[in-house]
């Protein structure tokens, strides 16, 4: 079936660092990517997505592009803040039948002032 | 815009009990998801409405669980009886799905979710 891999966390970075999230996917078909942040006691909140290969979806700073050959969608942003300190979950749509999100484990990240 | 409002934000009940949890999308928001979400894991979907028409149920465990969505708005999600693995967040979602659209690529606003414990 449809899969989501996360890299593990949890990640703890410096302020101004760059940071990258590694995520890999299992599907049949071409399926529309995603990612998803949770901050502290909130629901998920969409941050980016791509719908086909080579698509490059950004917000806020981060981006991940839609890597067809790879089956990767890696979420990166090249100076975190403090801010930025939350669980990150990597998705994926169903091309066929039901269609609906499948999430990967989520990686905490942790940014130190 | 109001969110997507869940309540309670937290319920503690012992095993055995019936328990509900109450989701309402965002105004026009035609489909809506609940999510089972594990600690340490991603949400897992449970029921998915378009209107008040439960189109994928395939992941809700129907001995014991069971949602409504009786006039296509807000929704439901009960437990009866609860068991001790069923500790969780349960997650609602909405989203506004039109025409063709996939509604795979429709963004999914979420709640804050319920945090169910069991003792």
């Amino acid at each position: 079936g449809n899969s989501v891999t996360q890299m593990e966390g949890p990640v703890t970075l410096s302020e101004e660092a760059f940071l990258t999230i590694n995520c890999t996917y299992t599907a049949t078909g071409y399926p529309s990517l995603f990612w998803y942040v949770q901050y502290p006691g909130e629901g998920l909140q969409l941050l980016l997505k791509a719908t086909k290969a080579d698509d490059k979806g950004s917000n806020k700073g981060f981006e991940a592009t839609y890597r067809k050959e790879t089956t990767s969608f890696h979420l990166e942003k090249g100076s975190v803040q403090v801010s930025d300190s939350a669980v990150y979950f990597c998705a994926l749509s169903e091309r066929q039948g039901a269609q609906k999100l499948v999430f990967g484990q989520g990686t905490r990240l942790t940014i130190n002032p | 815009e109001a969110g997507v409002v869940q309540s309670p934000r937290y319920k503690i009940i012992e095993k055995k009990q019936p328990v509900a949890f109450w989701c309402n999308p965002i105004s026009g928001h035609n489909t809506l998801y609940w999510y089972l979400q594990n600690l340490g894991q991603g949400p897992e979907l449970l029921i998915r409405y378009e209107n008040e028409e439960a189109v994928d149920d395939s992941q809700l465990p129907k001995d014991r669980f069971s949602a409504e969505r009786l006039k296509g708005v807000d929704s439901t999600l009960k437990i009866q009886p609860a068991e001790l693995g069923d500790s969780a967040v349960y997650l609602c979602a909405s989203s506004l799905v039109t025409g063709k659209r996939r509604i795979g690529n429709q963004p999914q606003h979420f709640g804050d979710g319920t945090r169910l414990s069991i003792l």
